[in-house]
C-alpha cells in the first residue's frame, strides 16, 4: 500500500474559522511532510516531520500549527487564516534513510478561505 | 534559487518517445537527479532519480551527460495519461528538502 491518504478533498473557511487537515499514511514511514501549491506554482514545502518531531519549519506563519500525534498521522491546525492562504495543501511521507528516498504525495486539500 | 532549468512547456504525439531535457549546471557532486510529475489536480508523483549512471525503471529513463550538467528523461511510449508537469530536481540524497522548480508542462497529443 503505497498510499497517502488527506481529508477533507475541500475545505472553505472564514478568517474566523479553526479547521484542522489531516493525513494518513501506513507504509511505516518516519518522515513526513506539508507542503503548500498556489495555482499554477510549483509545491513549496512547509514542514517536515522526522520520527514524529518537529524538524524543518521554513518560515511558516503561526496560524499554520503542524502537530504528528503518531508515526502515520499528520495534522495541519489552521486559525485566523487570510484569503491569500487559499491553496491546494499536499501531505507526504518517506522512509529516511531508504535506497529510493522516494516521497509519495497524498492528493491534497484544496482550501479556500474567504 | 532554482538549481534547474526546464523548457516551460513541451507537446509530443500518443505512442511516441517523449524527451524531456533538464538543465543543473551547478549540480555537486553529491546531488542526485530526481523527477516528480503531476497530474492535473493530483500530488506530485515519483518518476525516477540517478546520480551519474543511466537508470531505467517501468516509467521511464533517465540519461545524465558524462559532465552531469544536464539529463533527459524520455517517456518511451506516451499516452494521454502522460500529460501532466514534469519536475526535475537536484537534491542531496535522504535530504528532506524536495525544491520544485516550474517544471515542464507536458501535452500529448493523440
Amino acid at each position: 500500500d503505497t498510499e497517502v491518504t488527506q481529508t477533507p478533498k475541500h475545505l472553505v473557511m472564514g478568517m474566523t474559522n479553526k479547521k484542522s487537515l489531516k493525513c494518513e499514511q501506513h507504509m511505516g514511514h518516519r518522515a513526513m511532510y506539508w507542503y503548500k501549491q498556489k495555482a499554477k506554482k510549483p509545491p513549496e514545502l512547509m514542514f517536515v516531520y522526522s520520527y514524529e518531531k518537529l524538524s524543518i519549519n521554513e518560515s511558516v506563519p503561526s496560524r499554520f500549527s503542524p502537530e504528528c500525534p503518531n508515526s502515520s498521522l499528520l495534522n495541519l491546525h489552521l486559525h485566523a487564516l487570510q484569503p491569500e492562504d487559499s491553496a491546494l495543501y499536499l501531505c507526504a511521507s518517506s522512509q529516511p534513510g531508504s535506497l529510493t528516498d522516494t516521497q509519495y504525495f497524498g492528493p491534497g486539500t484544496r482550501l479556500t478561505v474567504l | 534559487d532554482a538549481k534547474t532549468t526546464q523548457p516551460p512547456s513541451m507537446d509530443c504525439a500518443e505512442g511516441r518517445a517523449a524527451n524531456l531535457p533538464c538543465n543543473h549546471s551547478t549540480i555537486s557532486g553529491n546531488e542526485y537527479v530526481y523527477w516528480y510529475r503531476q497530474i492535473h489536480s493530483q500530488g506530485p508523483q515519483y518518476i525516477i532519480h540517478g546520480l551519474k549512471n543511466n537508470e531505467t525503471n517501468e516509467m521511464a529513463s533517465l540519461i545524465i551527460t558524462e559532465d552531469r550538467k544536464s539529463s533527459t528523461l524520455i517517456l518511451p511510449h506516451a499516452t494521454l495519461r502522460d500529460t501532466a508537469v514534469y519536475y526535475c530536481i537536484v537534491r542531496v540524497h535522504n535530504d528532506y528538502k524536495l525544491s520544485f522548480g516550474a517544471g515542464t508542462t507536458v501535452t500529448v497529443r493523440a
